[in-house]
């Protein structure tokens, strides 16, 4: 079964701080894998996007990683400001079919 | 350019009521989809359509009809709604197939079933 597991579920840090979030999967065979940002209330929007080939990406203070090998991806955020207080969402593409794979979401609060 | 536009916003239905959801894109995207969101779970794949006049069934189907008679347009449908079916849910679209795209999100629809 192709699965995206998170990890942690949530995560509460002071702002200014670092955190990451970490993303397994076992989507098989793979394509690709996205990290979105959603905040409440609103649907999610994509940060970063990996191939296979790609295993480190950055969007502003957002630095995703990917280790095709043992299926993992971290995504990185650097000073964190209250406006990251968001569900982050790893989702992962199989090279076949329409359907992507949904992680759960990582639940972060950036407190002042 | 609104990019993707989702109505109504919020809706309460009562048990056995009928409603569409509506999803309007205006990027010309090939693609569009409709998801739900619950509680402590992914979005899962309701719907989806691959261009006009096209429609296919993603990962829970069941209680839910789509059409998508315009390019722009993806509707959704509830025939006879049930408590289940409180979710939130949303739309998206991207330009093609191709695994490298990248799927924009409506803002989503609050949709309770009492």
């Amino acid at each position: 079964k192709n699965q995206v597991e998170q990890s942690p579920q949530s995560l509460i840090i002071l702002e200014g701080k670092n955190c990451t979030l970490q993303c397994n999967y076992t989507v098989s065979p793979f394509s690709n894998l996205r990290w979105y940002k959603q905040d409440t209330g609103r649907g999610p929007v994509s940060l970063t996007i990996m191939t296979f080939s790609e295993n480190t990406k950055s969007n502003g203070r957002y630095t995703a990683t990917l280790d095709a090998d043992t299926k993992q991806s971290s995504l990185h955020i650097t000073a964190s400001q209250l406006s990251d207080s968001a569900s982050y969402i790893c989702v992962v593409s199989r090279a076949s079919g329409y359907a992507l794979n949904f992680g759960k979401g990582t639940s972060l609060l950036v407190t002042p | 350019n609104a990019g993707v536009t989702q109505t109504p916003k919020f809706r309460v239905l009562k048990t056995g009521q009928s409603m569409t959801l509506l999803c309007a894109q205006d990027m010309n995207h090939e693609y569009m989809y409709w998801y739900r969101q619950d509680p402590g779970m992914g979005l899962r794949l309701i719907h989806y359509s691959v261009g006009e006049g096209t429609t296919a069934k993603g990962e829970v189907p069941d209680g839910y009809n789509v059409s998508r008679l315009k390019k722009q347009n993806f509707l959704l449908g509830l025939e006879s709604a049930a408590p289940s079916q409180t979710s939130v849910y949303f739309c998206a679209s991207s330009l093609t197939r191709t695994q490298a795209d990248t799927q924009y999100f409506g803002p989503g629809t609050r949709l309770t079933v009492l």
